[in-house]
């Protein structure tokens, strides 16, 4: 049963475009929502995060936005650069635990 | 300051032997996590600890995985005996709180 669904296991995005990566989940017990980026032979480290009582949180060229009613969120990147192609994973988080979604990779084309 | 530290990075053995891998986590972190990551199954919670006491250890697969925390700076996770769908990326990763997790660069096993 996954809580937690990416369900573009790869996108690619022209330099300088925008990069939209979508989630949906299914438990409403999540209370916040966090976005982790992985480069290849290295952990994923910590990108954005946002709050179930938000709908958006923005860092620079980053921004998740939330719709609660659909258990939808997304992570936009704009404008998105090559260095930015990794994998992006989706993670709620509830009762002191994450749950990650399977990833999505990023290729951003120079 | 020195982030999560796991070793080995690379580990081959063949089924039925021990593997051992261990983790120092951030140095003031309360909060230990093991990860598995396969290509079938994603990032996966194994177990974790707060101030050194396993929470929840629902997520080990069997009884042939074992994770222990001597000390605030230590964990290990043993698989004993292993097996080749134990293959996979096993990462370490603490926090203050379990939400902004610092991970490791993981343990990559492969059992032949």
């Amino acid at each position: 049963d996954q809580q937690v669904k990416q369900n573009s296991p790869s996108l690619s995005v022209q330099e300088g475009r925008i990069s939209i990566l979508n989630c949906d989940y299914t438990n409403s017990m999540f209370d916040y929502f966090l976005w982790y980026k992985k480069y290849p032979a290295e952990g994923p480290t910590f990108l954005i995060s946002i709050s179930s009582i938000k709908d958006k949180n923005e860092d620079g060229r980053f921004t998740v936005f939330l719709n609660k009613s659909a258990k939808h969120l997304s992570l936009h990147i704009v404008p998105s650069q090559p260095g930015d192609s990794a994998v992006y994973f989706c993670t709620g988080a509830g009762s002191y635990q994450l749950t990650f979604g399977k990833g999505t990779k990023l290729s951003v084309i120079p | 300051d020195a982030g999560v530290i796991q070793s080995p990075r690379h580990e081959v053995t063949e089924m039925g032997q021990e593997v051992t891998l261990r983790c120092k986590p951030i140095s003031g972190h309360d909060y230990l996590f093991w990860y598995r990551q396969t290509m079938m199954r994603g990032l996966e919670l194994l177990i974790y600890f707060n101030n050194n006491v396993p929470i929840d250890d629902s997520g080990m697969p069997e009884d042939r995985f074992s994770a222990k925390m001597p000390n605030a700076s230590f964990s290990t996770l043993k698989i004993q005996p292993s097996e080749p769908r134990d293959s996979a990326v096993y990462f370490c990763a603490s926090s203050f709180y379990p939400g902004e997790l610092f991970f490791g660069e993981g343990s990559r096993l492969t059992v032949l």
